[in-house]
């Protein structure tokens, strides 16, 4: 079985600042671990991946994810801010063996105030 | 490279009704993913596709159904329409498999009166 956990429903940031969204996960198999953006009326985007390469992962729009095994944790971030982040944040896990059903989180509403 | 389609956008359908929504991935991609994502329940997988087969199956009963097409396309129905199926209804495609990350579509927004 697995899980996913956001901290925080939503997250308020100032233009500039870091940005720290939080994401903790349980999994019975070592985990595939993702990060989408939503923004309103779309879809999902892939902001980046983990999948047992390197454990600090690099994405787009200058975001990056670190692996903490010990922490089960996934959390993203980005040193600055922008208005145009503003969206939806989504952690979602997939097992690395058996079948690849995805779990999400609930999301991160990120709100960015000038 | 054109991203992944779902038509029709927005459909208003009444309990009891059926309701067919397509999915056209991209590209060279071969398995399409179908989500529900609600305020309530959040993003949750439906099933997954792959070279014709439902290869997974998430946990929704057996009126909601899917295929794909030798061109990938995928449908999805759901049949017997009941007011908690109002969501805005995704699809995904990738290269294999979910394991390496997901090109999602605008989704289809459904509202069962």
């Amino acid at each position: 079985a697995q899980s996913v956990t956001q901290l925080g429903s939503h997250v308020s940031v100032s233009e500039g600042a870091l940005v720290l969204l939080r994401c903790n996960y349980s999994s019975s198999v070592p985990p595939y671990l993702f990060w989408y953006v939503q923004y309103p009326n779309q879809g999902l985007q892939l902001l980046l991946k983990y999948t047992s390469a390197a454990t600090l992962v690099k994405g787009i729009n200058g975001f990056e994810a670190e692996f903490k095994k010990s922490e089960t944790s996934f959390h993203l971030t980005k040193p600055s801010a922008h208005m145009s982040d503003a969206a939806e944040y989504f952690c979602a896990v997939t097992p690395s063996g058996g079948s690849y059903i995805p779990t999400f989180g609930r999301g991160t509403s990120l709100i960015v105030h000038p | 490279k054109a991203g992944v389609t779902q038509t029709p956008r927005y459909l208003i359908k009444t309990r009891g009704q059926q309701v067919t929504l397509s999915c056209s991935p991209i590209s060279g991609h071969r398995s399409v993913s179908w989500y529900q994502q609600t305020p309530g329940q959040g993003l949750q997988f439906l099933f997954e596709y792959f070279s014709e087969t439902q290869r997974n199956k998430g946990n929704f009963p057996g009126r909601f159904s899917g295929r794909q097409f030798s061109n990938s396309r995928s449908e999805m129905n759901v049949s017997t329409l009941e007011l908690g199926d109002s969501a805005l209804y995704l699809c995904a495609s990738s290269l294999e498999r979910e394991s390496q990350g997901s090109y999602f579509g605008p989704g289809t927004r459904l509202t069962v009166t």
